[in-house]
């Protein structure tokens, strides 16, 4: 079981905006990262601390929090955007590291 | 930019061990990193195993690796091992290592995120 629990599946049309959720109790605390992973490659990390933005990725990509819940937002997604989405912050603790059991993207 | 480079795949017998390296570039081993590990079994999330801060060597691990999972760094190669014994199907896996930072603070193990990532290893248990 995942201390953090995303949707399984989000699908927009391509320009349209996606947006996937991530919730956890441990989130009011603590900040989430978040994950681009496409086919046969390694994890990219998108937005770390809740909502910044590492260099070099596009400006579409925008985070928020909000209680329990921190939310990935991709503005007028493309095709290259269709990857599984991973949030990621520690358990209630603070002990162990967490990762949420991820978010197939698709854009069609 | 933070460069990690892994050893190649793995084919193991069930009940050995598998020793995985992680080379890295300077930037990954100084007082603001830790090194972590990451495995994804075939078609399933990221699941992580644990983390190690070079030169301290002071580790954490997740409880389902509780006795399996040894994390090691040398320090003059900037190199760092994930070794994983008893090994069963289940550990079938790519196992990812990857840079982890927390901000300002000095290097922990926890609340970190990982900005830089291997290329991954694919470790194979069958008989």
């Amino acid at each position: 079981s995942h201390e953090l629990t995303q949707p399984p599946s989000v699908s927009v049309s391509p320009g349209q905006t996606a947006r996937i959720t991530c919730s956890g109790d441990a989130l009011t605390r603590q900040y989430a990262n978040w994950y681009q992973q496409r086919p046969g490659q390694a994890p990219v990390l998108v937005i770390y601390k809740d909502q910044e933005r590492p260099s070099g990725i596009p400006e579409r990509f925008s985070g928020s929090s909000s209680g329990t819940t921190v939310t990935l937002t991709i503005s007028g997604a493309q095709a290259e955007d269709e990857a599984d989405y991973y949030c990621q912050s520690a358990d209630s603790s603070a002990t162990f590291e967490v990762f949420g059991g991820g978010t197939k993207l698709t854009v069609l | 930019q933070v460069q990690l480079v892994q050893s190649g795949a793995e084919v193991k017998k069930p009940g050995s061990s598998v020793k995985v390296s992680c080379k890295a570039s300077g930037d990954a081993f100084n007082s603001h990193s830790i090194i972590g590990w990451v495995r994804q079994a075939p078609g399933q999330g990221l699941e992580w195993m644990g983390g190690i801060i070079p030169f301290l060597r002071t580790t954490n691990h997740a409880q389902n690796f509780q006795g399996r999972v040894t994390m090691t760094t040398d320090e003059s190669t900037y190199t760092a091992y994930m070794e994983l014994s008893s090994l069963t199907s289940g550990d079938t896996a790519v196992y990812y290592c990857a840079r982890g930072i927390g901000g300002p603070v000095a290097a922990r193990l926890t609340l970190n995120w990982f900005d830089s990532w291997g290329q991954g290893t694919q470790v194979t248990v069958a008989s």
